[in-house]
């Protein structure tokens, strides 16, 4: 099946700081989700992003799908900001299932 | 809008008991994924209803089973319990191709 591999596996910064996420697919992809997993553990959808570039707020995102990655972009990061950034891909299958990558684990300090 | 729901949040259990989970999917959304996330992992697709019928299933045990109702909400059954089934139960439903998913379920089984 499909590989999705996140780097870096964790990253702290200061407040204010920016940083940039990787997503890298093993194969072709019909969907791309980014994610952002509170310490609840709910899953906030931040990105629908199968090709191309978007921007809400302070994140944006682009994805390159002739080169299968895509790349979270967090600008002046605040500590609501810590939790783990998921990346998930789906395959044409017949049926949506996300394949999730391995996530980021984020702590953004004061 | 109401979001994707699912009841309870959290459930204890032991060895060899059933467990149901609920799901409310999100008005409108008539697809509804079910995800297992083990602790320190991304969520894994157990499987997937579209209109009540299962049209999708991850790697998971026939004693993973389900159902969706009329009104599209959904049941995640589970027999037999084991150690290894304690996670973060995770319900999405699916608006256009975008998946949104619900606050989970935390189960522990001792």
């Amino acid at each position: 099946g499909i590989q999705v591999e996140q780097s870096p596996p964790d990253l702290i910064l200061q407040e204010g700081a920016n940083s940039t996420l990787r997503c890298n697919f093993s194969d072709s992809v019909n969907n791309l989700q980014w994610f952002h997993q509170n310490p609840w553990g709910q899953l906030i959808n931040l990105f629908y992003i199968p090709s191309g570039t978007k921007q809400n707020g302070r994140l944006s995102a682009t994805t390159v799908a002739t080169e299968r990655y895509s790349l979270l972009y967090i600008s002046s990061s605040q500590t609501t900001d810590s939790g783990v950034y998921f990346c998930a891909v789906e395959r044409d299958t017949g049926f949506q299932k996300l394949v999730f990558g391995t996530g980021t684990r984020l702590l953004v300090s004061p | 809008e109401t979001g994707v729901t699912q009841s309870p949040t959290h459930l204890i259990k032991t060895r060899g008991q059933q467990v149901t989970l609920r799901c409310s999917s999100q008005s409108g959304h008539n697809t509804v994924s079910w995800y297992q996330q083990a602790l320190g992992q991304g969520p894994q697709f157990i499987f997937q209803y579209y209109r009540e019928e299962e049209n999708g299933r991850g790697n998971f045990p026939p004693r993973f089973s389900g159902l969706q109702f009329p009104n599209y909400s959904s049941e995640l059954n589970v027999n037999a319990l084991e150690l290894d089934d304690s996670a973060l139960y995770l319900c999405a439903s699916t608006g256009l191709n975008e998946q949104f998913f619900g606050p989970g379920t935390r189960l522990t089984v001792l």
